[in-house]
């Protein structure tokens, strides 16, 4: 019962650096999402994919690029690191029906030095 | 202005104590809302769904005043465990995006 799987869970990373997220689920849910969570500020969505081969820009996707081919993964790429994006990051899938319920994964601790 | 705004808090609050939180909402077309819970250095979970004519689940009740864009959370008889940041998130119109508020607070003390 495995449910919303991110990896790495945590990383330190230099200034420049190039890292890819991985985000596997195995509920079969159309919807997936990377958020990243900063004190003070909440969750703030950076893509999500409404389905397999689609993505599309959050609230904050600067600095970050996504794919989806496969429906059970969504990796969050970040082709040159920057201290800004020293974050917790959160994978989360969910049915397309309006009132259901996002499962989240555990999140991955990211420190860019 | 936020989509979603919250009072951080933090609400300290006696064991036993009823505590209620706020949540506002900027787009009046908003379809969804739910309230998450998040313990620390932990990923958010569903406490609980809100629905127009209000909703409660044991000691927690949520309601929904769209005229005024605002939702609600009443904790009854708090608990230790109950010490958590509380997340109000909202559904925008079209059902894609989950946008969430910063989050409140709460400390359940002895």
């Amino acid at each position: 019962n495995a449910g919303v799987t991110q990896t790495p869970k945590f990383r330190v990373l230099k200034t420049g650096q190039s890292m890819t997220l991985l985000c596997a689920q195995d509920m079969n849910h159309e919807y997936m999402y990377w958020y990243r969570q900063d004190p003070g500020m909440g969750l703030r969505l950076i893509h999500y994919s409404v389905g397999e081969g689609t993505t599309a820009k959050g609230e904050v996707p600067d600095g970050y690029n996504v794919s989806r081919l496969k429906k059970q993964n969504f990796l969050l790429g970040l082709e040159s690191a920057a201290p800004s994006q020293t974050s917790v990051y959160f994978c989360a899938s969910r049915w397309p029906d309006l009132g259901t319920e996002a499962f989240f994964g555990q999140g991955t601790r990211l420190t860019v030095v | 202005r936020k989509e979603v705004e919250q009072d951080p808090g933090p609400f300290n609050v006696p064991e036993g104590a009823t505590v209620a939180f706020n949540c506002t909402y900027s787009n009046s077309a908003s379809q969804s809302f739910f309230w998450y819970r998040q313990d620390c250095r932990k990923e958010p979970k569903l406490l609980m769904s809100v629905y127009s004519s209000g909703n409660e689940d044991g000691r927690f009740t949520a309601q929904l005043n769209r005229a005024s864009q605002y939702i609600s959370l009443l904790i009854r008889d708090s608990k230790l465990s109950d010490s958590a940041t509380y997340l109000c998130v909202v559904r925008p119109p079209g059902g894609f995006k989950t946008i969430f508020g910063a989050g409140t607070r709460l400390f359940v003390k002895a």
